[in-house]
């Protein structure tokens, strides 16, 4: 069974840090790219990152562009979402997502973890 | 960005009738070379993570219900549940994968 669990998520203040995991099992994780989406709380769906299966490939959105960065460890199965400079508009429940071949829609989710920025 | 509209914001349904979702894009998610339409239907419930129905605007994802079902070409698209059970009280999001970023609708909560 494809398991996604994030984790990290926290109270931070405006311009802090945070990193986020997301644990990856039931699938061979190397052969997937991966993605987070994240969701303001009572909006809708944004998608901000995205990772090729090894790592070579990497994508932004503009929203969080050179404040985000998107790591992973394939030897570990675990993804990764180093968040700094957070913003007040950064609060939101974040997701990681398995990419269906690299082609941006998402056939598995996580649970999601919520980061939320404030003072 | 490719901005997708859906329409309408929310809708109720009586149990076991039709319900219509429709989804519009800002330009045509149709890829002429191998004829597929880039786009995809998530269902999200509350407190739940999104989980993906259709992709290729018609395609059933494995162990999806037959009444779920997607249609429309270009930049129209149409996600309809054909008797509308009460497990299916979701939001549900189009989403077009045709260029990057992946984009969303605004999504459009289906009710009893």
């Amino acid at each position: 069974e494809v398991q996604l669990v994030e984790s990290g998520g926290t109270l931070v203040q405006p311009g802090g840090s945070l990193r986020l995991s997301c644990a990856a099992s039931g699938f061979t994780f190397r052969s997937y790219a991966m993605n987070w989406v994240r969701q303001a709380p009572g909006k809708g769906l944004e998608w901000i990152s995205y990772t090729s299966a090894s790592g070579s490939s990497i994508y932004y959105a503009d929203s969080v562009r050179g404040r985000f960065t998107i790591s992973r460890d394939n030897a570990r199965n675990s993804l990764f979402l180093q968040m700094n400079s957070l913003r007040d508009e950064d609060t939101a429940v974040y997701y990681c997502a398995r990419d269906v071949t690299g082609l941006y829609f998402f056939d598995y989710w996580g649970q999601g973890t919520l980061v939320t920025v404030s003072s | 960005d490719i901005v997708m509209t859906q329409s309408p914001d929310s809708l109720a349904v009586s149990l076991g009738e039709r319900a219509t979702v429709n989804c519009k894009s800002s330009q045509s998610l149709l890829y002429r070379s191998n004829n597929k339409n880039y786009l995809a239907w998530y269902q999200q419930k509350p407190g739940q993570p999104p989980k993906l129905l259709i992709y290729w605007a018609s395609t059933r994802e494995s162990g999806v219900p037959d009444r779920f079902s997607g249609s429309g070409s270009g930049t129209d698209f149409t996600l309809t549940i054909s008797s509308l059970q009460a497990e299916d009280v979701a939001v549900y999001y189009c989403q077009q994968y045709y260029s990057r970023p992946p984009t969303f609708g605004g999504g459009t909560k289906v009710e009893i």
